[in-house]
């Protein structure tokens, strides 16, 4: 699986959108960016994934460079309770072999 | 309601003890995985498994053993090798075939040793 690099923490307004930026220059065209978070001693939950195009769901929008080698996951109007740590990895679509994951992202929202 | 199911949540052992981690899943996945997680860490791979009756080794496999005689059940044991075993362990399982690829977590199991 490639290597992704995310910056080790992050702060955010209440209300306010969350970029979460992922570098992944070394991806391969057969791999998905996925984004998970997790709260605090619970286990990680999906969240949204993409290939190349710009993907959105009820939880937040990915947003794909052209070069696929970064992404950045937006949560349009941050809560509290988004305080968590993302993570981004990226790896085929059904691929059932060793999944890694780095540091990820804490994100803290503030009121 | 389909899922992953992680027993105990808490668990106490003393040092030398062996233990042993459940994992259960009834979603139907061929994969699944075991992490360990230390505070403030991300998640590191202990062995992953992509079927029944095989399972290959992760970044942190020493000190650790797994079975993967069912499809539904993955089970962990921490050994008394296993030179610092307090951490939170996280199981996870996905399917192969079809469907968005998505990784589906238990909600861990947090092991002491005293």
């Amino acid at each position: 699986d490639a290597k992704t690099t995310q910056p080790p923490s992050m702060d955010c307004a209440e209300g306010r959108a969350a970029n979460l930026p992922c570098n992944h220059s070394t991806i391969s065209g057969n791999e998905y960016v996925y984004w998970y978070r997790q709260i605090h001693s619970q286990g990680p939950q999906y969240i949204i994934h993409g290939l190349k195009n710009n993907e959105t769901n009820e939880m937040a929008s990915l947003i794909i460079t052209e070069d696929r080698k970064s992404s950045t996951l937006i949560l349009p109007h941050a809560t509290l309770r988004d305080t968590a740590v993302y993570y981004c990895i990226v790896r085929p679509l059904n691929a059932g072999n060793m999944l890694t994951f780095g540091g990820g992202t804490r994100l803290m929202v503030k009121p | 309601d389909g899922g992953i199911t992680q027993s105990p949540k808490y668990l106490f052992r003393k040092e030398g003890q062996n233990v042993t981690l459940s994992c259960e899943q009834n979603l139907n996945h061929d994969a699944m995985y075991w992490y360990r997680q230390d505070p403030g860490q991300g998640l590191r791979l202990i062995y992953y498994s992509q079927i029944v009756n095989d399972f290959q080794k992760g970044d942190i496999a020493e000190g650790y053993s797994v079975s993967r005689e069912k499809k539904e059940s993955f089970p962990l044991t921490v050994t008394s090798a296993q030179k610092n075993p307090t951490a939170f362990y996280l199981c996870a399982s996905k399917g192969l075939a079809g469907g968005t690829g998505e990784l589906f977590f238990g909600e861990g199991s947090r092991l002491t040793v005293l």
